[in-house]
């Protein structure tokens, strides 16, 4: 069945940047997206690509999309204490239903 | 301002009891969807509905029920018959095409 994996952590510096990666197994997936969750809140869509898109930029966020390997990433520029939180990828399947993966937490060091 | 809420934020019962939570939502969306989420897990899908009077279970619906009558709710109920029914219940909705967009959250604990 579809599956999303994604790495369970991740540290980084203050100031620096943080890639998270997701690898899926759908690839009839339309839209693959990253959504974030601060603790005891809902989740919030962060951003999205198409499936036909290799990139997206949007402010501090770069999405790269490499469709061939099933692998999607998240760079977060300029990390600050506030992009603290879990990241959840997830890519869409029939029906508008979505598959999440179980989300990378992302500790930000001083 | 448009968006989902869900009521209440935290809930507590005892074990054997029904208890209903609230998803209503004022963005004219289609879809709604409910989602189960345990520590450390990511999210599972309970019951999903795409038009109003008809629903569909997901991977997880045994001990679950929901309705849908109005575009706007989609009330879980979470009876006697589950058998871990403390967890974050998160609800969703959709318009066909990008995303679904999530309200805050319910914290069930049952004792």
């Amino acid at each position: 069945g579809e599956d999303v994996e994604q790495s369970l952590f991740l540290s980084v510096r203050e100031g620096d940047s943080s890639v998270i990666n997701c690898t899926y197994t759908d690839s009839s997936s339309t839209y693959l997206y990253w959504y974030k969750q601060e603790p005891g809140a809902g989740l919030q869509l962060l951003t999205y690509i198409f499936s036909n898109m290799d990139m997206k930029q949007d402010q501090r966020l770069t999405v790269l999309l490499n469709k061939k390997d099933k692998h999607l990433s998240l760079r977060i520029a300029d990390t600050q204490t506030g992009d603290s939180a879990i990241y959840f990828c997830a890519e869409s399947i029939e029906d508008d239903k979505i598959i999440f993966g179980k989300g990378t937490r992302l500790h930000i060091l001083p | 301002d448009g968006g989902i809420t869900q009521s209440p934020k935290y809930l507590f019962r005892k074990e054997g009891q029904n208890v209903t939570l609230s998803c209503e939502q004022n963005l004219n969306h289609d879809a709604m969807y409910w989602y189960r989420q345990d520590p450390g897990q990511g999210l599972r899908l309970i019951y999903y509905s795409q038009i109003v009077n008809d629903f569909q279970k997901g991977d997880i619906a045994e001990g679950y029920s929901v309705s849908r009558e109005k575009k706007e709710s989609f009330p879980l109920t979470v009876t006697s018959a589950q058998k871990n029914p403390t967890a974050f219940y998160l609800c969703a909705s959709s318009m066909e095409g990008v995303g679904q967009y999530f309200g805050p959250g319910t914290r069930l604990t049952v004792t």
